[in-house]
């Protein structure tokens, strides 16, 4: 298997402009989590899927922030419109069981840098 | 709630010393522990994990933990540190079960000096 797959790995986009993120989890895994980290606030979870549902979207900073998974195979995660405190490296991670008790399996992240 | 402190932001050790990062988890039933490493432009990588049974964990490149639930500790050491250990080391705690997230600590940069 490839692992989770991310794309772009980077992103340079001007403040307002829409920004999305994309990943692939790893074939057979039902649980889908979407990652903030910067400097200042550490990993964030954002937002958490089982079997294409969102489960847990406390931790998604605001409306501007939207995530979607259609099917097993494929999720997004929107930011509309950017700010420049978006500014941040975005993991997408899978894993087969609970998040809480099995590993998760990261992807190399996507830099987002909002001018 | 669950919660992980990583008291050192920024430990500096010379190659082929020993090494440990510390870890201190709050949580009100037995937790599952993780540490995850992450180099220079990486995703995290799973190192090692506890869940039951004997409180010293082996992982993978030669490190190891150990959960002291007295001190509510889950320390991750090495015997003697390599320059390809130079990364970023995560610890998060998960209340098991169906919940599906982890609560990761703010991380631990370690330096190896030649």
């Amino acid at each position: 298997d490839a692992g989770v797959i991310q794309s772009p790995r980077h992103e340079v986009t001007e403040m307002g402009q829409e920004v999305t993120l994309r990943c692939k989890p790893i074939s057979g895994h039902d649980y889908l989590f979407w990652y903030r980290q910067t400097m200042m606030r550490g990993l964030e979870l954002l937002i958490y899927f089982n079997n294409n549902v969102p489960i847990d979207d406390s931790g998604m900073p605001e409306d501007r922030f939207s995530a979607k998974m259609p099917n097993a195979s494929f999720s997004t995660l929107k930011i509309q419109p950017s700010e420049p405190r978006d500014s941040a490296v975005y993991f997408c991670a899978s894993s087969w069981l609970p998040g809480s008790t099995d590993t998760q399996y990261f992807g190399p992240g996507t830099r987002l840098t909002v001018l | 709630a669950q919660s992980v402190t990583q008291p050192d932001i920024h430990i500096t050790v010379s190659e082929g010393a020993s090494l440990e990062l510390r870890c201190n988890y709050s949580y009100g039933a037995t937790p599952y522990l993780f540490w995850y490493v992450q180099s220079p432009g990486q995703g995290l990588q799973l190192l090692l994990k506890y869940f039951s049974g004997d409180t010293l964990v082996q992982g993978i490149k030669g490190f190891e933990a150990e959960f002291k639930r007295s001190q509510s500790s889950f320390n991750l050491r090495k015997p003697s540190v390599h320059w390809s250990d130079a990364a970023e080391y995560f610890c998060a705690v998960g209340a098991g079960g169906s919940q599906g997230n982890l609560i990761f600590g703010k991380g631990t940069k370690l330096s190896v000096k030649p």
